[in-house]
């Protein structure tokens, strides 16, 4: 069974950093595209980006992340990692990781998500 | 960024009725549509992928159909479990966008 599980989330000011994590378990997590998405609570879905396997490579970000957040994955522990910096109060969402196909990162499946509160 | 256009925002319906919810991109994105259901407090639940091919262990009351612009996801008899909110999104092209989503509640 694929389990994804998110840690890491928090209420931090503005400007601040935060790291959070997501491990993957019930597949072979260094085959996958690994995702993030967030929500506003109450509010509709957002993409921030994904990470490819490690024979594509690379990663893609929404322009309102790009150049602040940075996805980064070690499959050796079967991690992926959302580095926020800068946040904003506008970052304040639930955080998804999800785990797409080989090639894609469509979200066919979805961790619980943690809160980010981006506060002062 | 491909727009999606979801409606309606929120429906009420009857257990047993049949309902409709559609969804519209702004460009043609081929089949490369999925449907999710959300629960309150829960993450999203993939139920429809490539516009109208159902995943593991999703009832068969669920379906989906259509392709480049237009498509309509149904739920054919509604079961009171069935309450949620439901999505869709496209992933023809980056960014992944998403509708605004469509709230579903008993009558």
């Amino acid at each position: 069974e694929v389990q994804l599980v998110e840690s890491g989330g928090g209420l931090v000011q503005p400007g601040r950093s935060l790291r959070l994590s997501c491990t993957g378990s019930g597949f072979i997590f260094g085959d996958y595209v690994m995702s993030w998405f967030r929500q506003v609570p109450g509010k509709g879905l957002e993409w921030v980006g994904f990470i490819r396997s490690k024979p594509f490579g690379g990663t893609e970000y929404a322009a309102s992340v790009k150049g602040r957040f940075i996805i980064a994955r070690d499959d050796s522990k079967s991690l992926a990692y959302l580095q926020m910096n800068s946040l904003q109060t506008e970052d304040t969402a639930v955080y998804y990781c999800t785990r797409g196909s080989m090639v894609r990162g469509v979200p066919f499946y979805w961790g619980q998500g943690t809160l980010v509160t981006v506060s002062s | 960024d491909i727009q999606m256009t979801q409606s309606p925002s929120s429906l009420s319906a009857s257990v047993g009725d049949r309902v409709t919810i559609t969804c519209q991109a702004s460009h043609d994105i081929r089949n490369y549509l999925n449907w999710y259901q959300q629960k309150p407090g829960k993450a999203p639940n993939l139920l429809i992928y490539d516009a109208s091919d159902l995943d593991t262990g999703v009832p068969s009351r669920f379906s989906g159909s259509g392709s480049g612009t237009d498509f309509t996801f149904t739920i054919s008899s509604l079961q009171p479990e069935d309450i949620a909110t439901y999505y869709c999104q496209q992933y023809d092209d980056l960014p992944y966008t998403f509708g605004q989503g469509t709230k579903l509640e008993i009558k």
